[in-house]
């Protein structure tokens, strides 16, 4: 299997700081990469797909970057509605996709 | 808008089978463009791939579950199910239907239900 490694796993910000959370795979994936916000109790919401193209709907505060092994998540303003746990997720390897551990956003 | 909703037992004996279902409203199950998936999450973790199945019947499964695991769908009823075999604790999870959306680059996962709660106890 392919593994994603999301650092840091947690992290405290205010409201209107820039956020990076950095996904890492085992292998190039070249840019089969997703990212997901959850809040507690929630399903999961699609943020951005192929690595850095916007899903509909979301934000724009809302960017991802990257390709091959390391992507980027970044929020550009944190807003109160943004703290939440984010995933990465890849589905480069054939019927065994996998998810990041997760990266919590907490409140400073 | 399209919705997806899980139903089945939400608690279940270990050795026996898990039994859940996605009725997916708004939209038809029977689009090409799109696969359904099953997700998990075990309380407080991160989430783990179970597998999906296409419209026609074909289904991929990840490997660390595939010699328990099965989908089907139910065109008729615009629904699709997972049946997972010899359930342990370590299969109480929150489990999640979601669509398998196709892109240039991968799948990704654009609808998803609200979640079922299943806890294997005896």
């Amino acid at each position: 299997d392919i593994q994603m490694t999301q650092s840091p796993s947690s992290l405290s910000a205010s409201v209107g700081d820039r956020v990076t959370i950095t996904c890492r795979a085992s292998q190039s994936i070249s840019d089969y990469l997703n990212w997901y916000q959850q809040k507690p109790g929630k399903a999961p919401k699609l943020l951005i797909y192929a690595a850095s193209s916007l899903q509909s709907g979301v934000p724009s505060r809302f960017s991802g970057s990257g390709s091959g092994t390391d992507f980027t998540l970044t929020i550009s303003s944190l807003q109160p509605e943004d703290f939440a746990t984010y995933y990465c997720q890849q589905s480069y390897s054939t019927l065994a996709w996998t998810f990041g551990q997760g990266t919590k956003v907490e409140i400073k | 808008q399209l919705q997806l909703q899980e139903s089945g037992s939400g608690l279940v004996k270990p050795s026996q089978t898990l039994s859940l279902t996605c009725a997916v409203s708004g939209g038809s199950i029977s689009s090409g463009a799109y696969s359904w998936t099953w997700i998990r999450q075990p309380p407080g973790r991160g989430l783990e791939w179970i597998g999906y199945i296409s419209h026609s019947g074909s289904s991929y499964y990840s490997p660390s579950l595939k010699s328990r695991v099965t989908m089907s769908v139910d065109t008729s009823k615009n629904q699709f199910s997972l049946k997972l075999s010899s359930v342990t604790a370590a299969d109480t999870a929150v489990y999640y239907c979601a669509r398998s959306r196709w892109s240039s680059s991968g799948y990704s996962f654009d609808y998803w239900g609200q979640g079922t709660l299943v806890t294997v106890s005896s």
